[in-house]
């Protein structure tokens, strides 16, 4: 089962930044935060993914608090191909991903 | 790169018919998913292989799915007999290893009627 919650919907206006919040308060010290994003009828796409660090990379910055319960996902800029599905995973043992039901993110011109 | 090829995209079948569905990964990937995604839900784990053998398959609904990963390379799901219920978009998914991320392939979207 998911271990994960997420608001079922946001919006963002383009340009701006999307933060998207996730809570995982039962992750173990070992399990990875993961993040995958899907537009319509398509397979998820990975975005990244960390540990305890806060990670970076071309297409997000994922944040993760210190005591590792929750992360936020954060889109710097925002466009309209970025509207998707997001789902924050927690990656238990046995490289197992069990995804939740997501936050559904429109961008609004 | 070549991505994960799924095969067919749709399908179309009546309830108690039987179907079944073809993923190559990504060559080289160990690790094989399949995933049933039901409208407007996330994708629920099925089934995962690692090589040609199961790693987890509590979520398989075995009366009626099967899978199997000949060789270590290709896979098939099939289901027989289909129900209503059945309708959705199956997923298939690689990695490199066990700690890698996942690769979906574009899925195969089943309607039972």
């Amino acid at each position: 089962d998911a271990k994960t919650t997420q608001p079922p919907s946001m919006d963002c206006a383009e340009g701006r930044a999307a933060n998207l919040p996730c809570n995982h308060s039962t992750i173990s010290g070992n399990e990875y935060v993961y993040w995958y994003r899907q537009i319509h009828s398509q397979g998820p796409q990975y975005i990244i993914h960390g540990l305890k660090n806060n990670e970076t990379n071309e297409m997000a910055s994922l944040i993760i608090t210190e005591d590792r319960k929750s992360s936020t996902l954060i889109l710097p800029h925002a466009t309209l191909r970025d509207t998707a599905v997001y789902y924050c995973i927690v990656r238990v043992a046995g490289n197992q991903f069990y995804f939740g039901t997501g936050t559904s993110l429109t961008v609004i011109p | 790169e070549a991505g994960v090829a799924q095969s067919p995209r749709y399908k179309i079948i009546e309830k108690r018919q039987s179907v079944a569905f073809w993923c190559n990964p990504i060559s080289g990937h160990a690790t094989l998913y399949w995933y049933q995604q039901i409208l407007g839900q996330g994708p629920k784990l099925l089934i995962q292989f690692q090589n040609n053998g199961v790693v987890d398959d509590s979520q398989l609904p075995k009366d009626r799915f099967s899978a199997e990963r000949l060789k270590g390379v290709d896979s098939t799901l099939k289901i027989q007999p289909a129900k209503l219920e059945d309708s959705a978009v199956y997923l298939c998914a690689s990695s490199l290893e066990l700690t890698g991320e996942l690769f979906f392939g574009e899925g195969s979207r089943l309607t039972v009627l």
